[in-house]
């Protein structure tokens, strides 16, 4: 089964730092970029970064640039989103995507919470 | 950067009804569109890509259609399986932002 399982997320105060995973299993994970996406509690959905598929080339919403790190080991099947210097504003379920036809998300994690409180 | 305005925000509709949703490009973005469902505490499901390309498994009654800076999504016959919030998404340029999403409410 195609799967992509995010973990990581937990209670951070304002200015810490936080890294989540995304493991992904049932595809060859080193053959797709892949995304992270968040939504704060009853709001829409934002997306944050990618990364192409072999780690070398990344993309940021302005929000988070200078203080998010997208990364991958495609050893591991494992993608990662580094979050640093955390505001009240990055609370949200993060999600993980991948890229399909078209540059479209078709297959999504099932989204790990992050607060951001003191 | 690329603005998406959906609409409306919110709708009420009955089983049985034909819906439309309206996704507006601030600027011309080909068929990079795509369109996603989510059901509450889940995770976003995508129904259409490349504008009005239907994803594997997803019902017909669901369709896309446009190109440029107007796209709209369809439900020919909503179900009751339907109720859930839809948000479009640009794929032409980054950052890729969502729309605000639309909550299909029952009548």
């Amino acid at each position: 089964e195609v799967q992509l399982v995010e973990s990581g997320g937990g209670l951070v105060q304002p200015g810490g730092s936080l890294r989540l995973s995304c493991a992904a299993s049932g595809f060859t994970f080193s053959s797709y970029w892949m995304h992270w996406v968040r939504q704060a509690p009853g709001k829409g959905l934002v997306w944050v970064s990618r990364i192409n598929s072999d780690g070398s080339s990344t993309s940021y919403a302005d929000s988070v640039k200078g203080r998010f790190t997208i990364s991958r080991d495609n050893a591991k099947n494992t993608l990662y989103l580094q979050m640093n210097s955390l505001r009240a504003e990055d609370t949200a379920v993060y999600y993980c995507a991948r890229v399909a036809r078209f540059d479209a998300f078709d297959i999504w994690g099932q989204g790990t919470m992050v607060t951001v409180s003191s | 950067d690329i603005q998406l305005t959906q609409s409306p925000s919110f709708l009420s509709a009955s089983v049985g009804d034909r819906v439309t949703i309206t996704c507006r490009a601030s600027q011309g973005i080909s068929s990079y569109l795509a369109w996603y469902q989510q059901k509450p505490g889940k995770a976003p499901k995508l129904l259409i890509y490349a504008a009005s390309t239907l994803q594997s498994g997803v019902p017909s009654r669901f369709s896309g259609s446009g190109s440029g800076t107007e796209f709209t999504l369809t439900i020919s016959s909503l179900q009751p399986e339907d109720f859930a919030t839809y948000y479009c998404q640009q794929l032409n340029s980054y950052p890729l932002p969502f729309g605000g999403g639309t909550k299909v409410e029952i009548k």
